[in-house]
């Protein structure tokens, strides 16, 4: 068990609807990240937060947006669903305080979201 | 050209076979290393890391860096059934702000 928390785990939803994804980072992680993985794309890198403050943004589309809490959880907003966003999404944290360089990231189990 | 390279096998190997898995990456900036581990329908989870050039030794893993050859490997001596998974090669980029990953080696181990 890494510690972080992902709800929920499994998620069907109908093309166009929109859809939250929720994450609890490990205790004292002030770092999360989210990743997307599908069969074709392997694990792709969407949003890093750090202490509540976008930190980088990799391949997200405007359809998706993120953010987190001062508690440290965090939210994934998939909205205007297509079929091509089934996959799987990771939330990880890490325990540094900055982008290091060294940083190691722990995942959730992911949630499935399947788009029909 | 992506930063990280690695070829999605799958790879099969009898039991007590040693494994070598392998990715290339294009920025010589790169110093850390890591490899990921993760089986079917779960998370990745961190097996080992590198900095810089050189060897690291866990058990029956070795991670070994190449810089001039920008080329990373990992080897798994005696392996066994359950390390049967897909192995991800992945490296900090964006001043450590993200971490790029390979796409992921599905690795099979026969009994």
């Amino acid at each position: 068990d890494s510690g972080v928390t992902q709800t929920p785990k499994h998620l069907i939803t109908a093309t166009g609807q929109r859809v939250t994804l929720r994450c609890s980072p490990r205790s004292g992680d002030l770092s999360v990240y989210w990743y997307q993985q599908s069969l074709d794309q392997g694990l792709q890198f969407l949003i890093h937060y750090y202490n509540g403050e976008e930190r980088a943004k990799g391949n997200i589309l405007e359809r998706f947006s993120a953010q987190q809490f001062p508690d440290l959880h965090s939210e994934l907003n998939l909205s205007s669903l297509e079929l091509g966003d089934s996959a799987l999404y990771f939330c990880a944290s890490s325990p540094n305080k900055q982008g290091t360089a060294g940083n190691t990231i722990y995942f959730g189990e992911g949630s499935w979201l399947t788009v029909v | 050209q992506k930063e990280v390279e690695q070829d999605p096998g799958p790879l099969s190997v009898p039991e007590g076979a040693i494994v070598s898995l392998n990715c290339t990456y294009s920025n010589s900036a790169f110093q850390y290393f890591m490899w990921y581990r993760q089986y079917s329908r779960k998370g990745p989870e961190l097996l080992m890391y590198t900095y810089s050039s050189g060897n690291k030794e866990d058990g029956r893993f070795t991670a070994q860096v190449d810089k001039s050859s920008k080329y990373i490997s990992l080897f798994i001596r005696d392996s066994q059934p359950s390390d049967s998974a897909t192995y991800l090669c992945a490296i900090p980029s964006g001043g450590g702000f993200k971490t790029i990953f390979g796409a992921g080696t599905r690795l099979f181990v026969k009994a």
